[in-house]
């Protein structure tokens, strides 16, 4: 069974980094076509895609985020982390991680697994 | 970057009813189209891959459409699990993932 969880403090002040932790079970960060992404969404809002990390070690980050964005992943401890610089009240939310996979067939890449989330407020 | 549109932004609809969402992206995307559904205080859940494949598990009332800028997510018979938020999400470039806004299915 693959299971993600998402784990970091619950509460942050303005102008500190956050990090969170992903750990996945179920399937190995080294196995191909695969990944993690990191999403957010505020309270009553819509997603946001904000980074992820393949198994080739490849990564990306939501252009309007990326100086503020880490990524990275321990393939042996099965965690994925992403750190955010610099907090602002704006980026209360809930964080999610979701594993990436890509079909064989024209490598169409989708979200199949998710964590539950976890909230992170950002207040003085 | 490629921006996604979806509408209606919310739309309220009885049991039994055949609902389309249409989402749009800002340029071709070719197939690369995802859906996801989510309930209020859980994480999403796809739907559909590759614009147009379900997901192993999903119910067969659920299918996706469309191709380069347009796509749609129908259901052909509303049932009461189903109301909750649709939002599509474009792969087309590995590099940079972005998700519509949303649509939010409820009760008429």
């Amino acid at each position: 069974q693959v299971t993600l969880k998402e784990s970091g403090p619950v509460l942050v002040k303005p102008t500190e980094t956050l990090t969170l932790t992903c750990t996945v079970s179920g399937f190995s960060l080294s196995n191909a076509r695969m990944g993690v992404s990191w999403i957010r969404q505020p309270p009553g809002k819509a997603l946001e895609w904000l980074a992820h990390i393949f198994s080739n070690d490849e990564k990306s980050y939501s252009t309007s985020l990326k100086s503020r964005l880490t990524i990275s992943k321990d393939t042996s401890k099965s965690q994925v982390v992403l750190t955010m610089t610099n907090m602002d009240p704006v980026d209360t939310a809930t964080y999610y991680c979701a594993r990436i996979c890509g079909t064989i067939w024209g490598y169409y890449y989708y979200m199949d697994v998710w964590g539950k989330g976890t909230t992170v407020t950002v207040s003085s | 970057d490629i921006q996604m549109t979806q509408s209606p932004s919310s739309l309220s609809a009885s049991v039994g009813d055949r609902v389309t969402i249409t989402c749009r992206a800002s340029q071709s995307i070719s197939s690369y189209l995802n859906w996801y559904q989510q309930k209020p205080g859980k994480a999403p859940k796809l739907l559909i891959y590759a614009a147009s494949s379900l997901q192993s598990g999903v119910p067969s009332r659920f299918s996706g459409s469309g191709s380069g800028t347009d796509f749609t997510l129908t259901i052909s018979s509303l049932q009461p699990e189903d109301f909750a938020t649709y939002y599509c999400q474009q792969s087309y470039s590995t590099l940079i993932f972005t998700f519509g806004p949303g649509t939010k299915v409820d009760i008429k």
